[in-house]
């Protein structure tokens, strides 16, 4: 059974990083794509980003600026970074997988739980 | 970006019935769309995939339609399990992009 958990503060200062990682239990990493996505409190969606075990990762431009995806596969998680954070930065984040960059085929099959990320000082 | 509209943005129904929600993109995506379901403390369930696809392990009493910019999700008989927060995503271009949500209440 396919497991992803995300871990890391749940309270983040404005202008500091956020940082959050996905562990991924049941499966590697390898062959599949891996995605962060956000959802502010009482909100909708928003898509952050991916990455490919291997492949360069790929942002939404409205946050390219200040985020990093990145990948460790000797650990089997992959990792969120948002620089400059602000009250907007506040949110449930989840990680997920999908077959391809961009989850055409099987959409996005397994999801964290979520973690909540507020911002404030 | 691609532009995701969801109509209605809240429906109230009684168990048994046929809901129908819709979702329309700012351009074409062929059927590059997906839908997924979500309850209150819960990350998003994915139900659909290209449209039609129904995801494993989901009854088939869902169903999607559609292609270009119009889709729809169809809940042949609402079950009580599925009053919940219904959002599309497009899967054409990047950045993908969701809808603003359908909220399935109980009439």
């Amino acid at each position: 059974q396919v497991q992803l958990q995300e871990s890391g503060p749940g309270l983040v200062k404005p202008s500091e990083t956020l940082s959050l990682t996905c562990a991924v239990s049941g499966d590697s990493l390898i062959s599949y794509y891996w995605t962060w996505i956000r959802q502010p409190p009482g909100k909708g969606l928003e898509w952050i980003g991916n990455i490919y075990y291997s492949g360069s990762p790929n942002y939404n431009p409205s946050l390219k600026s200040r985020v990093t995806i990145s990948v460790d596969t000797s650990k089997n998680q992959f990792s969120l970074r948002l620089n400059s954070v602000t009250a907007a930065d506040t949110a449930i984040y989840y990680c997920a997988r999908s077959l391809d960059e961009r989850a055409t085929i099987g959409g996005f099959d397994y999801w964290g739980q979520g973690t909540l990320v507020t911002v404030s000082s | 970006d691609i532009q995701m509209t969801q109509s209605p943005s809240s429906l109230s129904a009684s168990v048994g019935d046929r809901v129908t929600i819709t979702c329309r993109a700012s351009q074409n995506i062929d059927t590059y769309l997906s839908w997924f379901q979500q309850k209150p403390g819960n990350a998003p369930k994915n139900l659909i995939y290209i449209a039609s696809s129904l995801q494993r392990g989901v009854p088939s009493r869902f169903s999607g339609s559609g292609s270009g910019t119009d889709f729809t999700l169809t809940i042949s008989s609402l079950h009580p399990e599925d009053f919940a927060t219904y959002y599309c995503q497009q899967s054409y271009s990047t950045p993908l992009t969701f809808g603003g949500g359908t909220k399935v209440e109980i009439k």
